[in-house]
């Protein structure tokens, strides 16, 4: 079992559509959750994080974590096409590195 | 304004060479990292820093190596380059251990 799962995709939405990503862990003692955008040929940028079981939202962002079920999403409300990206979803585990899932990659379909 | 830079940003090289690639940050940041980045694979920790004279190996460290001799570099170093080592190479650092990570914008490495 890897360690951060995510599914590859693509997953595919319409403009204007809200796009669920979703992320599970293996560590019960993880920490600390982030999600990163990263587009084709640049590098991982920070949009979310969060560290406490329930929602938190920025903008048309909403991180979204359950410990108990072990699992962390984000939610992309109105999406639009410039969000057509790869999300990745990172962990701190117990040992406090952070363990990146592979990614989930976002088609927004204009 | 504070930033990690890297470079070169692309790096052709032929197998058996010594490569160095660069990572410099201007946030103080005592803690510094260096992934690599496959199709399939995501991003994989090669070693990592939690200060000066602080290196550890991640979990794809086999051919690499880093020293840390001050606090806004680590550079990662290829002994042999292999074919098997042509990938894109992130740098990060951040404040906190386990905490967000900030990267740089990546070398793109080709050994033939």
């Amino acid at each position: 079992q890897k360690e951060v799962e995510q599914n590859s995709g693509p997953l595919s939405v319409p403009e204007g559509a809200i796009a669920s990503l979703n992320c599970t862990y293996s560590d019960r003692g993880s920490q600390s959750f982030f999600w990163y955008r990263q587009y084709s040929g640049k590098s991982p940028e920070l949009i979310m994080f969060i560290y406490s079981n329930g929602d938190k939202e920025d903008g048309r962002f909403t991180a979204q974590l359950n410990k108990a079920s072990q699992y962390v999403s984000l939610l992309i409300r109105d999406s639009q096409p410039s969000d057509s990206a790869t999300y990745l979803c990172a962990v701190t585990p117990s040992s406090y590195k952070l363990i990146f899932g592979s990614g989930t990659r976002l088609l927004v379909r204009p | 304004d504070a930033e990690i830079t890297q470079s070169p940003r692309h790096k052709i090289t032929e197998t058996g060479r010594q490569v160095t690639l660069a990572c410099h940050q201007t946030w103080n940041h005592n803690n510094m990292f260096w992934y690599r980045q496959d199709l399939g694979h995501g991003l994989r920790l090669i070693h990592y820093s939690y200060g000066v004279q602080d290196t550890n190996k991640g979990e794809v460290s086999d051919g690499y190596s880093v020293s840390r001799s001050n606090t806004e570099d680590l550079p990662l170093t290829l002994e042999s380059a292999a074919s098997s080592q042509t990938s894109v190479y992130f740098c990060a650092s951040s404040e906190r251990r386990g905490d967000i990570q900030y990267f740089g914008a990546g070398t793109r490495l080709s050994v033939l």
